[in-house]
């Protein structure tokens, strides 16, 4: 099974420039995040989705975007890149349980470098 | 607002001790605690998955408990092995019933052969 896969793993960018990282799930979850790890930050939630057609901003959603047209894939768009968005971005899904989230399944993560 | 604290940040062990890691929240009313394992370059790995109902949870060597009245979980690993070391995350709810989780910074292990 091929569960989380996010593309593309590694991407270099210059300021200003724009780019997609997309998630794609097989499990049929409902829930999925879009995470970013730094050292010494740990992760933190950027946006995240319920269900299809629905999004919602996380702990720092600031120069991001997402869009979750179809339930199997989550994306995550920058704008205008900045080198502060230099990180590696982590995407995850659950399914729902009783009301909230179940089981967390990531992705092998993505790294972005700005220049 | 959901805070979690993982310490030590780092935990180095000789192979075949058991080991404690630590997790501490700030907000009880939580929906389920989860346990995690990363390796280098690696996505996180699911490891155990606590609800807030329960008090433990057991996995081969590892075993999660969950005492939510002081905000605590612990993950107990049995005859660490070399294989064992990795960054260790905890993460929970924000409120009972919320889709969004707050993670730990981890705590990175070394089990020394």
């Amino acid at each position: 099974n091929a569960g989380v896969t996010q593309t593309p793993k590694f991407r270099v960018l210059k300021t200003g420039q724009s780019m997609t990282l997309l998630c794609a799930q097989d499990m049929n979850h409902e829930y999925m995040y879009w995470y970013r790890q730094d050292p010494g930050m740990g992760l933190r939630l950027i946006h995240y989705s319920v269900g299809e057609g629905t999004t919602a901003k996380g702990e720092v959603p600031d120069g991001y975007n997402v869009s979750r047209l179809k339930k199997q894939n989550f994306l995550l768009g920058l704008e205008s890149a900045a080198p502060s968005q230099t990180s590696v971005y982590f995407c995850a899904s659950t399914a729902r349980q009783r009301g909230g989230p179940g089981e967390l399944f990531f992705g092998e993560g993505s790294r972005l470098t700005v220049l | 607002k959901q805070e979690v604290t993982q310490i030590p940040a780092a935990l180095s062990v000789p192979e075949g001790e058991n080991l404690v890691l630590n997790c501490s929240f700030t907000d009880s009313a939580i929906y389920n605690l989860q346990w995690f394992r990363q390796d280098p370059g690696k996505g996180l790995t699911s490891l155990l998955l606590i609800q807030s109902s329960q008090r433990e949870q057991t996995s081969g060597r590892l075993n999660a408990s969950l005492d939510k009245s002081s905000g605590r979980s612990t993950l107990y690993i049995a005859a660490s092995q070399p294989g064992d070391s990795a960054t260790y995350l905890c993460a929970v709810d924000t409120q009972g019933g919320s889709e969004k989780l707050v993670f730990g910074k981890g705590t990175k292990l070394t089990v020394n052969p």
